[in-house]
């Protein structure tokens, strides 16, 4: 997973918490997304960027806000954490003219 | 997005060949077909992709049905290490990848 840095590795919030999970690259990647895994499942896509100041929408955008005001950097917000967000969250970088993903190692969040 | 299936889980043996298969039969014309695997408590790696042709590379190689409703990913010899969840993906214009539940691979000493 070199390249993409997750941060943090794991968390434990209470229902209406607010947390930012951070993503940083070193690639100079144009693509940024954000995943999250629950148990047993495939991973599903929140929140997807192709560029400083572009942001778009996966198949499970609501609860979570992104913002992407530099290339290396894509934080994901939670503004109020509920017991349904619990999960693996992975961010994931591409180039755009290539068709290989790069992934972090993962933040397991737990919401109580 | 085109749909995958994929069997739930394949099991095999230490130094054999491995062929996880991938249905897709309502591929577009646009449509790659990548393999990502994950390692217990990793995130996705990514194995290969293709279009149309067979494709090889220090991992494994994919072999496309003619017709790419269909393609096979073989690990030519497993190794413990290789054991992991396998998924099979198509990505067209969008280029998003969208993750079904994958192959369960169990390697056997």
């Amino acid at each position: 997973n070199a390249g993409v840095t997750q941060t943090p590795k794991f968390q434990v919030l209470k229902t209406g918490q607010s947390m930012t999970l951070q993503c940083a690259q070193d690639m100079n990647h144009e693509y940024m997304s954000w995943y999250r895994q629950d148990p047993g499942m495939g991973l599903r896509l929140i929140h997807y960027s192709v560029g400083a100041g572009i942001t778009d929408q996966g198949e499970v955008p609501n609860g979570y806000n992104v913002s992407r005001s530099t290339t290396e950097d894509f934080p994901l917000r939670l503004l109020s954490a509920a017991p349904s967000q619990t999960s693996v969250y992975f961010c994931a970088v591409r180039q755009l003219a290539k068709n290989i993903q790069y992934f972090g190692a993962g933040t397991r969040l737990s919401v109580l | 997005d085109a749909k995958t299936t994929q069997p739930n889980s394949m099991e095999s043996n230490e130094e054999e060949p491995v062929h996880l298969p991938c249905n897709h039969s309502t591929i577009s014309g646009t449509d790659y077909i990548h393999w990502y695997r994950q390692l217990p408590s990793q995130g996705p790696e990514y194995v290969i992709h293709g279009l149309t042709s067979n494709v090889n590379n220090r991992m494994a190689s994919l072999a496309i049905a003619e017709d790419r409703k269909s393609s096979t990913l073989i690990l030519h010899r497993a190794t413990l290490r290789d054991a992991a969840v396998y998924y099979c993906i198509l990505s067209g214009g969008a280029q998003k990848l969208v993750f079904g539940q994958g192959t369960r691979l169990t390697i056997n000493p």
